[in-house]
């Protein structure tokens, strides 16, 4: 069956200049997480998302990143304003539930580099 | 707060060697440990996990045991293959099923 995507796979920007980066996770899996990469280190938790509860923004690193999910489907991270430093693969997982471990499956990521 | 240690990297080692990429965590109570795997131009997957104090996970020849006492979770295999080039990471989740990750282990086989 189909896996998470997500689009685009790469995206290059301006310093300053706003960017959505777009996750489509496995159907029917009520959770859904974002992650971050910098080079040369180990993924960094941004945001967690479970059914219709609050989402749990603890690992966003400041205001000009937010994240949205509509019900149990896709879900966007912004980042406003880009800076040099948000250069990073961001990566999606989804998980059938939140209680309890049931396995992350990850999508290949989004590679952002700002300029 | 959790934490998690691994061997830094590039390891490059000769087919059929023995590996071993050390894990080591910190975190309060009892986590659970992973194991992920990135192969070239895929995405991250779950190699093995363990969820209590002395399970073994294992999966195509890996294999790491949950040592409380150590707080490790190394990862062995006794024969590497070309094929087993990757990035290794370790990890753990407790509560809010937040992964948390070491820096990841890039390991080269050689035929």
């Amino acid at each position: 069956g189909a896996g998470v995507s997500q689009s685009p796979s790469n995206k290059v920007t301006e310093k300053g200049k706003d960017v959505e980066l777009r996750c489509d996770p496995i159907s029917g899996h009520t959770a859904l997480y974002w992650y971050r990469q910098r080079l040369g280190q180990g993924l960094e938790f941004l945001i967690y998302f479970q059914g219709n509860s609050a989402p749990d923004k603890s690992g966003l690193p400041s205001d000009r990143f937010s994240a949205e999910r509509t019900g149990e489907s896709v879900s966007t991270l912004t980042i406003q304003r880009t800076q040099q430093e948000d250069s990073a693969v961001y990566l999606c997982a989804s998980s059938p539930a939140g209680v309890g471990y049931y396995e992350q499956y990850f999508g290949p990521g989004t590679r952002l580099t700002v300029t | 707060g959790n934490s998690v240690t691994q061997m830094e990297g590039p390891v490059t080692l000769s087919e059929e060697a023995f590996l071993t990429i050390n894990c080591t965590y910190t975190a309060t109570g009892y986590p659970s440990l992973f194991w992920y795997v990135q192969y070239p131009g895929e995405g991250l997957q779950l190699l093995l996990k363990a969820t209590k104090a002395d399970d073994k996970g294992s999966n195509k020849g890996f294999e790491a045991t949950y040592r409380k006492e150590t707080t490790s979770f190394h990862l062995e295999k006794g024969s590497v293959q070309v094929s087993d080039s990757a990035v290794y990471f370790c990890a753990l989740i407790q509560g809010a099923q937040k992964l948390v990750f070491g820096q990841g282990t890039r390991l080269t086989i050689n035929p």
